[in-house]
């Protein structure tokens, strides 16, 4: 595609709930970040996958959060029994190849609401 | 952390001025880039300075790196009404080939009609 395509674009989910998030990067895209971003807050890094490299889940908050990246293209960021404090906007980012040198892409995001 | 720092947090000015943002990190980096966000979603890339680089211009444009102090700054010539949004810088920082990219706070600029 011509973007970096995230789904759903909204989703309420209520608390307890496992919820999973798309991402489509661009085509040919090596490099992955998943980020989340609270209300008027800046963006907390969660995870980067780059190729077949093992992927670094150092921003992973609890092992509640999984992500996965299938063929190197699509990921999907996994919540199991979300809680309140999980809502926010989640942001996906991608690149060409290493150090960001064009720059990465960002999806429009999702924003998650736990009720 | 890698963690870029934005100052000011918000910043107003007249439409046709200039506006200044600073962004300061802690460890050394291979790159430091910045972004736009408008509403709260998606980040659009501006600009990106290498390690090695001291000053880049894109359009209105200008960045400056100081890895001595590690500090940026982007510099928004004749502010528009449509570059009301908020800056992100985001150090790029390399352990062992494993790269990061962090952000901050970001800098909330309202330009003024």
């Amino acid at each position: 595609g011509a973007g970096v395509s995230q789904s759903p674009s909204n989703k309420v989910t209520e608390k307890g709930k496992d919820v999973e998030l798309r991402c489509d990067p661009i085509s040919g895209h090596t490099a992955l970040y998943w980020y989340r971003q609270s209300l008027g807050q800046g963006l907390e890094f969660l995870i980067y996958f780059q190729g077949n490299s093992a992927p670094d889940k150092s921003g992973l908050p609890s092992d509640r959060f999984s992500a996965e990246r299938t063929g190197g293209s699509v990921s999907t960021l996994t919540i199991q029994r979300t809680q309140q404090e999980d809502s926010a906007v989640y942001l996906c980012a991608s690149s060409p190849g290493q150090l960001g040198a064009y720059g990465y892409t960002f999806g429009s995001g999702t924003r998650l609401t736990v009720v | 952390s890698q963690q870029g720092e934005e100052d000011p947090q918000a910043l107003s000015i007249q439409e046709g001025e200039n506006a200044t943002m600073n962004c300061s990190y802690k460890t050394s980096i291979n790159n430091l880039q910045w972004y736009r966000q408008n509403s709260g979603r998606g980040l659009v890339h501006l600009i990106l300075i290498r390690s090695n680089e001291r000053e880049k211009h894109s359009g209105r444009l200008r960045v400056t790196l100081d890895t001595s102090k590690k500090s940026s700054s982007l510099l928004i010539t004749a502010s528009r009404a449509a570059d009301t949004a908020s800056y992100f810088c985001a150090p790029l920082a390399t352990n062992f080939g494993n790269e990061k990219l962090t952000f901050g706070t970001g800098t909330r600029l309202t330009i003024i009609p």
